[in-house]
């Protein structure tokens, strides 16, 4: 059902750099903000980027989110074992008299 | 800081009414939108709805016909009723606050509770 689409994984060795992509359309992430969360694994999901590209309290700044468009990204810097975990995005979809859509999910593996 | 701790049956029969309670805690109901999202096991996250605390709902198209939510300010605590359910129900069900900027649909979900694991059997 998700209408935002994000790659199933990503890899990269620890201290490098990952960006995950998100692909929506002009009623969801192209009218809305998007946000980003993070869930451990057996855990619950985590906000990690609001409106766009705001950190809340506590998220450490190797985090970051960017928006252009019908589509949107979050870029992991200095990855760490920690960042081990499945990423969704999520938006507002306006169609359908509305509802909160998230992405397909993106695993992120530290080599 | 606001807690949020999901209750409820942790096994239901096909055809019957699954029925959550979320209760919040270290801050008020008051004010905020309160959202009910589901993730079968290895699958995504699927938002059910979600009540505001004067009442007004929005609800899941696809889940609309079968979902009932209300709140009880009193108790600071929010409800989910999903009625007929089936195997596809089966799944970790969370409770989340909703916080909204420049209108009602920029929201995020933060914080979240632990969730509950509902399955659906006979």
């Amino acid at each position: 059902q998700s209408v935002l689409t994000q790659p199933p994984s990503v890899s990269e060795a620890p201290r490098q750099r990952v960006t995950i992509s998100c692909s929506g359309s002009s009623s969801n992430i192209g009218n809305n903000a998007v946000n980003w969360y993070q869930q451990l694994p057996g855990k619950a999901p985590k906000l990690l980027i609001y409106y766009d590209d705001l950190l809340p309290s506590g998220v450490s700044d190797r985090f970051s989110g960017s928006k252009s468009g019908t589509s949107a990204s979050l870029a992991i810097s200095g990855l760490q074992s920690e960042d081990e975990a499945d990423y969704y995005c999520a938006a507002w979809d306006d169609s359908l008299n509305g509802l909160y859509v998230f992405g397909t999910g993106t695993k992120v593996t530290v080599l | 800081q606001v807690q949020l701790q999901e209750s409820g049956p942790g096994l239901v029969k096909p055809s019957e009414t699954l029925s959550l309670t979320c209760t919040v805690s270290g801050g008020s109901i008051s004010s905020y939108y309160w959202s009910w999202i589901r993730q079968p096991a290895g699958k995504g996250l699927e938002w059910i709805g979600r009540i505001y605390t004067s009442g007004s709902t929005n609800y899941n198209p696809s889940l609309k016909s079968r979902v009932t939510m209300s709140v009880d300010t009193s108790k600071n605590q929010f409800s989910l009723k999903l009625s007929s359910v089936t195997a596809a129900d089966t799944a970790v069900y969370y409770c989340a606050r909703s916080s909204t900027a420049g209108g009602s649909n920029n929201n995020w979900f933060d914080p979240w509770g632990q969730g509950t694991l509902v399955t659906v059997s006979s």
